[in-house]
């Protein structure tokens, strides 16, 4: 299975200022998702994480909001913009592959962001 | 649009009870589908997954799911729950573009 790293594990930030959190895979991975998932709530896909080319957003989610970055197959990156206390949720990223892991998807411990 | 539902919010029940949880899913063709595990405090883990052939799958920690494709169902199912199975579940399935489709998880609790 892929081994996930997020940084930071959880922040409390304040209303109108940016977080940028950090995906980090052992091994080269071909997909890369961000998710969220509000308190109480299922998970919910924010946008595909695309190396080399924009991120593909779900409905909802604007690259304005969460701006995106995947330099590489093993990194990526999710900014959370001019947040308010509606940001507040864990934000999650998963891969699909890795080794020997075809068609699975993994997820990262997650990140707790809380908006005063 | 593809869609998940989980029909129990909460369950609880007693060491060595058995448990089924229902998942539907709304997709009419090929589908991939999960259950996922939440632990408190620990991350998402994968308990199971359908591709294809035998339509019953067995997973870890003795959890197994049928998928049912005239009902366009997975349940999850295992025939005596612990304690230590207190977590929040998740069915999924694989959306076109790679991503997974949740639904809104079931909570399960055991005591002991």
């Amino acid at each position: 299975s892929a081994v996930i790293s997020q940084k930071p594990s959880r922040d409390i930030c304040q209303r109108g200022t940016s977080l940028t959190i950090q995906c980090q895979v052992d091994s080269q991975v071909t997909m890369m998702f961000w998710y969220r998932q509000q308190p109480g709530q299922s998970l919910t896909l924010i946008a595909t994480a695309n190396q080399g080319s924009e991120a593909t957003y779900e409905s909802g989610f604007v690259i304005d909001k969460f701006p995106i970055s995947r330099p590489n197959l093993t990194f990526s990156t999710l900014t959370v913009s001019n947040m308010s206390p509606e940001d507040s949720s864990i934000y999650l990223c998963s891969v699909e592959g890795g080794r020997r892991a075809y068609n699975e998807q993994f997820f990262g411990p997650g990140t707790r962001l809380t908006v005063l | 649009a593809q869609s998940v539902s989980q029909h129990n919010h909460h369950v609880i029940l007693s060491e060595a009870a058995s448990l089924e949880l229902g998942c539907n899913y709304s997709y009419g063709g090929t589908v991939n589908l999960f259950w996922y595990v939440q632990y408190p405090g620990q991350h998402l883990q994968l308990l199971l997954k359908y591709f294809s052939g035998d339509p019953l799958v067995k997973g870890i920690k003795g959890f197994e799911a049928e998928f049912i494709k005239s009902k366009f169902s997975f349940n999850l199912r295992k025939p005596s729950v612990q304690w230590s199975d207190t977590a929040e579940y998740f069915c999924a399935v694989r959306g076109s573009q790679g991503n997974l489709i949740f639904g809104k998880g079931t909570k399960l609790s055991v005591k002991p």
